[in-house]
């Protein structure tokens, strides 16, 4: 069935390094994958997507890679800072029918100063 | 505050009783999501709308459970006889089609059943 799988857990890294974290994705029909941050009691929020025909995204600090013949996917991060810290979650999602993405696990980031 | 919001933001009770949460998407947005969100998890889909039509519901949505959209504005999504199982955060969320695929979502109701 549908799956995305995500690595690691769990990320400690110092203040001022990069962060990267990498999904898989199992439907081949999946074009567009977004990437949510969510901090402690909030809502997930959208801080970057791509979809299948793009094989790279950046936005300031952030960017993400997209390699489709392989099903994966990676949220790159750098200079991180304090405020980085959160959980972040890989979805993958279809351009048409339900629209509904599939979540991966989750991956906490901490950001030590 | 334009975004999606949910009502109640906490529910509390016990085993057996029946309980509904409130979600209002973005006004414009045609298509409203539902998702239950365990601790340590990320979300998982259990319903979709677009307009006042609901066009799939998972295998995760049992009897139960039970989800409307009106008039094609909020949306409610009722728990029948509500389980230990059932504790989780219940989020809302929104899109617009055709248009940004981007879900927007709301900041969640969490149920906790004694």
């Amino acid at each position: 069935g549908e799956n995305v799988e995500q690595h690691p857990s769990t990320l400690s890294v110092q203040e001022g390094d990069s962060a990267v974290i990498k999904c898989t994705y199992s439907d081949s029909a999946s074009n567009y994958f977004p990437w949510y941050k969510q901090e402690l009691g909030k809502r997930p929020q959208l801080i970057i997507d791509i979809r299948s025909n793009v094989g790279e995204k950046k936005d300031q600090r952030i960017a993400v890679t997209l390699n489709k013949t392989a099903k994966h996917f990676s949220l790159h991060i750098t200079e991180t800072q304090p405020e980085d810290s959160a959980v972040y979650f890989c979805a993958a999602g279809a351009i048409s029918g339900t629209y509904k993405y599939i979540f991966g696990t989750g991956t906490r980031l901490k950001v030590l100063a | 505050d334009t975004g999606v919001s949910q009502d109640p933001r906490h529910k509390i009770t016990k085993r057996g009783q029946n309980v509904t949460f409130r979600c209002d998407p973005i006004s414009e947005h045609n298509r409203l999501y539902w998702y239950r969100q365990t601790l340590g998890q990320g979300p998982e889909f259990l319903t979709y709308f677009q307009n006042e039509a609901q066009l799939e519901k998972s295998r995760l949505l049992s009897d139960r459970f039970s989800a409307e959209r009106p008039k094609g504005s909020f949306s409610t999504l009722e728990i029948q006889r509500t389980e230990q199982g059932d504790s989780a955060m219940y989020l809302c969320a929104s899109s617009f089609l055709p248009g940004p695929f981007t879900q927007h979502f709301g900041d969640g109701t969490r149920l906790s059943i004694l």
